[in-house]
């Protein structure tokens, strides 16, 4: 596609409970970032990828996060027994060269999590 | 550790008066620099970029400003319009890393009719 696509828009989960998101990156691009957004502020790193493969990881609350991007499947980012602190938009993004090589991100329109 | 930051949480101008948006940097090694506008609800939105070997970019009503010697970083919009109301965040990227952007905080501009 087009656009990087996100789904579900909203969800809304027990505290406790898992969270899976799914993101459809731009076809032709060969890495995927997972940002978290708390209260509209500032953008933090969870994760990337460079096709299916893990590139950098070092945002990501390694305990009860976990994401991948398989073949010819939405790539998904899930959260086990989520906290209240989880509440946030979750951006994904993607982009056609590797980080570091002066290359736009495309982003999505988010998921909104609300951990209750 | 080393971020992107931004100076005002919050700018308002006039409908149609030109606007400034600052952000200073700390990481010397950034090569490549992105603005992007969030409007709410929506995801980030690329408006302009510029790489460390220029000091000075434009587009369509838009300009960007990077000085190296202070580590500073700014976007100038011409003619402002309701549209363009958003919050605006300025990202960095050292050209070393894997983690994709450093993102400062954003500045929300308000524009008044």
């Amino acid at each position: 596609g087009e656009e990087v696509a996100q789904t579900p828009k909203h969800l809304v989960r027990g505290e406790g409970q898992k969270a899976k998101l799914y993101c459809a990156p731009i076809k032709g691009h060969s890495y995927v970032f997972w940002y978290q957004q708390v209260l509209k502020n500032e953008f933090k790193f969870l994760i990337s990828f460079q096709n299916e493969n893990v590139f950098d990881e070092t945002g990501m609350p390694k305990e009860r996060f976990s994401a991948k991007c398989l073949p010819n499947s939405p790539c998904s980012l899930e959260i086990q027994a989520t906290k209240l602190e989880d509440s946030a938009v979750y951006f994904c993004a993607s982009s056609r060269t590797r980080p570091g090589l002066n290359t736009e991100a495309f982003f999505g329109q988010g998921t909104r999590l609300t951990v209750v | 550790g080393e971020s992107v930051g931004l100076h005002l949480p919050t700018l308002s101008v006039q409908e149609g008066d030109n606007s400034i948006i600052n952000c200073a940097y700390s990481n010397s090694a950034s090569d490549y620099f992105i603005w992007y506008k969030q409007e709410s609800g929506k995801g980030p939105q690329f408006i302009i970029d510029i790489r460390s070997n220029m000091d000075k970019r434009q587009g369509q009503r838009v300009t960007v400003l990077l000085n190296k010697t202070v580590k500073h970083l700014s976007l100038q919009i011409a003619a402002t319009q309701p549209g363009d109301s958003a919050v605006y965040f300025c990202a960095e990227n050292s050209g070393g890393g894997a983690d994709g952007l450093t993102f400062g905080k954003g500045t929300h501009l308000i524009i008044q009719p």
